[in-house]
């Protein structure tokens, strides 16, 4: 069955401390993968595609990563207003046309 | 500003009550899509319509009903609502198919008393 795990699930640092955030998955045949900042109460707002592995992309303090089985999201020197949940997502599959969004990682940067 | 457009932005209904959600895709878009996010919940597909078919299906109750019309703007029917319908709930667009990225509205925030 198509997954997708984000980790962690809540990650709180202090304005500055540099992380990366996790996205693994289990599609076969990966056909891109999708990365989300959302806050509060607002839709969720596209960032970045990936489609093959070892392909970069960067946003500001943020740089997102692929390899054949997981995504990272690196974020360099943070901001309080980088605070949001971010999430990630992939295209099904199945023969369907759905994405599978992961849960989202809750990020919190404290000044 | 994503393009998307979505309204309602605030819906407070009761029990048994039916409503309609309203959603305009970006220009040029032909795929709709409607998530349903409760409150700390993640983003739970429930359907989606391209260029005016239905083109994929996730946990929709059977109480809910999509459609997209010519013009590609779409609505979605919620009926008998129950007080766990309460949420946020997103439409996004996209291109051909879900290869390429979704584009989301600001959302619709349903309360049912």
């Amino acid at each position: 069955e198509d997954q997708v795990t984000q980790s962690p699930e809540a990650l709180r640092l202090q304005e500055g401390e540099s992380s990366s955030l996790n996205c693994s998955y289990t599609v076969s045949g990966l056909r891109g993968l999708f990365w989300y900042r959302q806050d509060p109460g607002k839709g969720p707002e596209f960032l970045f595609t990936l489609y093959s592995a070892g392909e970069e992309k960067e946003k500001e303090r943020l740089k997102a990563t692929l390899t054949k089985k997981e995504s990272f999201l690196h974020i360099t020197a943070p901001k309080p207003e980088d605070s949001a949940t971010y999430l990630c997502a992939v295209p099904s599959m199945n023969r369907d046309d759905k994405i599978i969004f992961g849960k989202g990682t809750r990020l919190h940067i404290l000044p | 500003d994503s393009g998307v457009t979505q309204t309602p932005k605030h819906l407070i209904t009761a029990t048994g009550q039916r409503v309609t959600l309203r959603c305009s895709p970006r220009s040029g878009d032909l795929s709709v899509y409607w998530y349903q996010q409760s409150l700390d919940q993640g983003l739970q597909f429930l359907i989606q319509y391209y260029n005016g078919e239905e083109r994929a299906k996730g946990n929709i109750l059977e109480r809910f009903s999509a459609q997209q019309f010519p013009d590609l703007h779409s609505e979605l029917n919620l009926s008998s609502l129950e007080l766990g319908d309460s949420a946020l709930y997103f439409c996004a667009s996209s291109g051909v198919s879900s290869y390429n990225e979704q584009f989301f509205g600001p959302g619709t925030r349903l309360t049912v008393l």
